[in-house]
């Protein structure tokens, strides 16, 4: 069972720079089709994708968080990170790490979230 | 971008009924759809992937059906570690994107 866990401060000032490291203990992210998103949830609401990053650093984003959103997978220390830059209080959100799953044998079998992180809450406020 | 919309939002069950959730895509999807539970406080776990292929662990009265734009997720027998929230994903084009989300309660 593969284990994720994010860290990183839960409390950032508006207009700075939100960084988030994806963990995965004792595991091993460097299989060259493994691909990991990040996922977040404001408060009392719904889920939103902000991007994907697979191994060989190719990556996508939300259009919506484009601009601001970079990731980057570091193999060596299994960890998978994120940062945000100039955050207002609509970043305020659990931010959620996951492994993208891959079925061959079935068609649309791909691109799903089989294993996410416990989440952690980060909060924009001055 | 390809919207999803989840009907109901809400629904309200007893323990024992048959449950269907509906997800509607605004554009074709073939079966790029998969279905996750959350419970306050947790992250989401998925349930189904591949419009109906149940994620390994998940119990056989989750089921999901559907195709192109219209898919449905049913609880055979709605038992009380069920009522929680649940969202349909699509996985067929960047951006990916969530429904709105179904929070099932307790009649």
């Amino acid at each position: 069972h593969l284990q994720l866990q994010e860290s990183g401060p839960g409390l950032v000032k508006p207009s700075e720079t939100l960084s988030l490291t994806c963990t995965v203990p004792g595991g091993s992210i460097s299989s060259s089709s493994d691909s990991w998103g990040w996922i977040r949830q404001p408060p009392g609401k719904g889920l939103e994708w902000i991007g994907t990053i697979y191994n060989s650093g190719t990556t996508f984003f939300n259009p919506s968080l484009q601009s601001r959103v970079t990731l980057s997978v570091d193999t060596s220390q299994n960890q998978i990170s994120l940062r945000l830059k100039s955050v207002t209080a609509a970043d305020t959100a659990v931010y959620y790490c996951a492994r993208h799953g891959l079925d061959t044998t079935v068609l649309g079998g791909e691109n799903y979230f089989d294993y996410w992180g416990q989440g952690t809450l980060v909060t924009v406020s001055s | 971008d390809i919207q999803l919309t989840q009907s109901p939002s809400f629904l309200s069950a007893s323990v024992g009924d048959r449950v269907t959730i509906t997800c509607r895509a605004s554009q074709v999807i073939s079966n790029y759809l998969s279905w996750y539970q959350q419970k306050p406080g947790k992250a989401p776990k998925l349930l189904i992937y591949a419009a109906s292929t149940l994620q390994s662990g998940v119990p056989s009265r989750f089921s999901g059906s559907g195709s192109e734009t219209e898919f449905t997720l049913t609880i055979s027998s709605l038992q009380p570690e069920d009522f929680a929230t649940y969202y349909c994903q699509q996985l067929n084009n960047y951006p990916l994107t969530f429904g709105g989300g179904t929070k099932v309660e307790i009649k």
